[in-house]
């Protein structure tokens, strides 16, 4: 079966301090993976993607598939990157049918 | 580019009613997704469409929702004789190509009295 799990569903942390937000999944097989963030009023948009390899607004993440994770991590936490952060997934080769994990509430404390 | 658009952005029926939600994806995108987030939840896959064509229905309810996506005009998911755990928000994204990312609107919150 598909699925996307996120164990903490808050995550508090001080300005400047490391952040790492879990991701783990289930599938048979290669799946894509994504991180996908939502501000404040804002609509859901796309942090970013494994196989693009970058590195956005300070985040990386990387896929272990041995450990089956695709975890989340900035080295400094920045106030603005309050927000919620969605784990998701879709077949290899399309970002069609994406499967969702229940998301994450990230608070960078001041 | 406006991105993608949906109306409205609120929406209340009563029991028994018939809801209509629209998107409208991103100039040149004719590849729409739907999906469902129920309080507390992720976001879960109803619907996969292309203009005319629906290529992935496996997340929809096999009863009340349908779903299309005309050659002219937005896509509209329809729920007909809407229960209270239809209560939730549904989001619509575009892409423009199958391998291509998923931009998504700000959802429609629909609220079943």
């Amino acid at each position: 079966a598909q699925r996307v799990t996120q164990p903490e569903k808050l995550l508090s942390v001080f300005k400047g301090a490391p952040v790492e937000l879990k991701c783990n999944y289930s599938y048979s097989g290669s799946p894509e993976l994504f991180w996908y963030v939502q501000y404040s009023r804002q609509r859901l948009q796309l942090l970013l993607r494994h196989i693009s390899r970058e590195s956005i607004k300070g985040f990386t993440a990387d896929l272990n598939k041995g450990e089956t994770s695709f975890h989340l991590k900035k080295p400094f936490a920045q106030e603005e990157d309050s927000a919620m952060y969605y784990c998701a997934l879709s077949p290899p080769g399309g970002a069609q049918k994406l499967v969702f994990g229940q998301g994450t509430r990230l608070t960078i404390n001041p | 580019n406006a991105g993608v658009m949906q109306n409205p952005r609120h929406l209340v029926r009563r029991r028994g009613q018939e809801a209509r939600l629209r998107c409208s994806p991103m100039k040149g995108h004719s590849h729409v997704y739907w999906y469902r987030q129920l309080p507390e939840e992720g976001l879960k896959f109803m619907v996969y469409l292309q203009k005319e064509n629906i290529i992935d229905e496996s997340g929809m309810p096999k009863e009340r929702f349908s779903a299309e996506f005309p050659k002219e005009g937005p896509s509209i998911l329809r729920i007909q004789q809407v229960v209270r755990g239809d209560s939730a928000a549904y989001f619509c994204a575009s892409s423009l190509s199958l391998t291509d990312t998923q931009y998504f609107g700000p959802g429609t919150r629909l609220t079943v009295l």
